[in-house]
């Protein structure tokens, strides 16, 4: 079964301080991976996501993360932290093929960061 | 085009009272759609899942069950509210490989 382990609950940073946020999955084959980004009361907002191809994908905000098969790693970056960043971001593994069985995402338990001006 | 959306999006219900939560998706069709629950500090939790209309399966066992009684609706439902059904419910629909999600029902049962 697929898992998501994001081991940071909570990460302080101050505004336009680097960041990476840290995700490790578990799959049995090349897995297609996510991160997302909750503000409070909201949907989740697709940051990114890598299938194939290029391991450095680019998302929206600035934001970047990095696939490392040989670590299972799938860390989120961001040079400089703007406050408007502060929210909750999920880490997620999904199939990489198409079945019948819904396709569904696992999610990480999360990462709150908070960001101080 | 897609679009999707929840309601209500607050709910304060009694304990034993029933629930109803609806989705619906818009610019698409036929497709996957997705429960999800998140509760304080567990992260998301699958609830359930539809690939057609009828269509349900169902993650966890749990006092909630689920209808998908038109293409693009979704329907979250409870006979009777547990306390610990208390939560944030996320609807969402597949694209290929991405689910995209709406804005959620904060759901408190007092």
């Amino acid at each position: 079964a697929q898992s998501v382990t994001q081991p940071d609950i909570h990460i302080t940073v101050s505004e336009g301080a680097s960041l990476e946020l840290r995700c490790n999955y578990s799959y049995g084959a090349t897995p297609y991976l996510f991160w997302y980004v909750q503000s409070p009361g909201q949907g989740l907002q697709l940051l990114l996501k890598y299938f194939s191809g290029d391991t450095l994908v680019q998302g929206i905000k600035g934001f970047e993360a990095e696939f490392k098969r040989s670590q299972s790693s799938f860390n989120l970056r961001k040079p400089s932290v703007h406050w408007s960043d502060a929210a909750e971001y999920f880490c997620a593994v999904g199939d990489s093929i198409l079945t019948g069985g819904g396709n569904k995402l696992t999610f990480g338990t999360g990462t709150q960061l908070k960001v101080e001006l | 085009s897609q679009t999707i959306h929840q309601w209500p999006a607050t709910l304060v219900q009694p304990v034993g009272s029933p629930l109803s939560l609806e989705c619906t998706v818009e610019g698409t069709s036929n497709p996957n759609l997705y429960w999800y629950r998140q509760a304080a500090g567990r992260g998301l939790q699958l609830l359930f899942y539809s690939v057609g209309i009828g269509q349900i399966s169902s993650e966890v066992p749990q006092n909630l069950s689920a209808s998908r009684p038109q293409d693009r609706q979704f329907i979250l439902s409870s006979k009777k509210l547990l306390l610990s059904d208390s939560g944030f419910y996320l609807c969402a629909w597949r694209e290929a490989f991405t689910l995209h999600f709406g804005n959620g029902t904060r759901l408190t049962v007092t």
